[in-house]
Formats: C-alpha cells, structure tokens, sequence
C-alpha cells in the first residue's frame, strides 16, 4: 500500500522559512516524479511544484519561484519542499502527491496523496 | 497558464439521481485531464485519469468524457457516499491547474 506523510509544517512569521518533508513508503519512491499540491484554507487545490524521479528536472508555480525549492533524496524514500520568504498567502495544507511516470510531465495525475501538513504564516 | 472553468459551482442531488459536472479547458489540452474527488477534511483522490480512464478500484458509476476543450464527469446514480467537491486538472501544459471545484451535496 502507497503511503505519503508529510511533516515540517508549522507557524511560521512572515518572511521566515520552513523544511517540509514526505516520507514515502509501499512503492519504488525512486521510479516516479512527485509533486507537491497546495490547499488554502476553505480554498480549491494549486499544484506548488515537481520533481522527475532522480530530481534532475523540477518545475515551480509562478507564486512560488525564486522562494521555494524542491527535493528528494532516493536513498531515504523522501520528498522535500524548503519553503523561504514565507508570505500570509502561502498558508495553506501541503500535499505531497505521487505522480504516474518518471518524468514529470508525462502522466501527469496524482494517484496517491499524504493527508498533508499545515503551514500558517503569521505574526 | 490553462484556465479550468467547472459548472456548476455545486449542486444538490437526491439519492440514486444522474450528475454531471463540466470542466472547460482555455485551450487544447488533448485529453490530459483527470478529475478528483475531496471528501471534508481529507486528501483529494484520484477518480479518473486521461479524461475517461477509471482509476482502479473506484466505482463504475463514475465516468468521465471528453469532447474537444470540454470535459464531463459523470455520476450515474448519486450514493451517499459520493458527497465530496470535485476538482478536474489539466496537465496539458506546465503550471498543472486545477479547476475550482464542484460541491456536490444531498437534496
């Protein structure tokens, strides 16, 4: 069975900086592009950013290029996502999703989810 | 960026009734379109892949069509169970987007 779980997310003052982390399980973490998908409170869902599976090609939303940066390391079964110059509009749950192929625009759905960790930006 | 427009923005529908949410792509996506569901205060899952590929596991009276930029998502008769908002997402062009969703309730 697929398991994500995420964990880092925390509150955090704006301007500040978080490490997010998904530990992958059930599944070989190192054959797939990942993802991480974003969800403001009562809000719909913003895919964040993507990893191909050995982390040679990544890709960011607008919103948060130049501010967050992704991840993996394949030896640990983990994603990451370093969140830096946190702003109000970033609170959110983070999800991390498992994507369908190695690369990551080919396949490009989301067929396992973690149950996400929140991140709130405040003073 | 692809802009996903779904309609309607939510709907109430009795037990055992036919539902269809639409999705409208801002412009040609193929069929790189999945659409999820999002039970209250759980993580979205995946339904169908590639505008009409049922995910393993998930009920045959979920279906999904394509017809050009417009998508459909099918439910054949509504269980209780079904009560959630849908999302479709494109990926037929970097950033991924998502429509704004779809609340389905009961009547």
């Amino acid at each position: 069975e697929v398991q994500l779980l995420e964990s880092g997310g925390a509150l955090v003052q704006p301007g500040g900086s978080l490490r997010l982390s998904c530990a992958a399980s059930g599944f070989t973490f190192s054959s797939y592009a990942m993802s991480w998908v974003r969800q403001a409170p009562g809000k719909g869902l913003e895919w964040v950013s993507a990893m191909s599976r050995r982390g040679g090609t990544t890709y960011y939303a607008d919103s948060v290029k130049g501010r967050f940066t992704i991840s993996r390391d394949n030896s640990k079964n983990t994603l990451y996502l370093q969140l830096n110059s946190l702003r109000a509009d970033d609170t959110a749950i983070y999800y991390c999703a498992k994507q369908g192929a190695e690369v990551v625009v080919i396949n490009a759905y989301f067929d396992s989810w973690g149950q996400g960790t929140l991140v709130t930006v405040s003073s | 960026d692809i802009q996903m427009t779904q309609s309607p923005p939510s709907l109430s529908a009795a037990v055992g009734d036919r539902v269809t949410i639409t999705c409208q792509a801002s412009q040609d996506i193929s069929n790189f379109l999945n659409w999820y569901q999002q039970k209250v205060g759980k993580a979205p899952k995946l339904l169908i892949s590639d505008a009409s590929d049922l995910e393993r596991g998930v009920p045959s009276r979920f279906s999904g069509s394509a017809s050009g930029t417009h998508f459909t998502l099918t439910i054949s008769s509504l269980q209780p169970e079904d009560i959630a908002t849908y999302y479709c997402q494109q990926y037929g062009d970097l950033p991924f987007t998502f429509g704004p969703g779809t609340k389905v309730d009961l009547k």
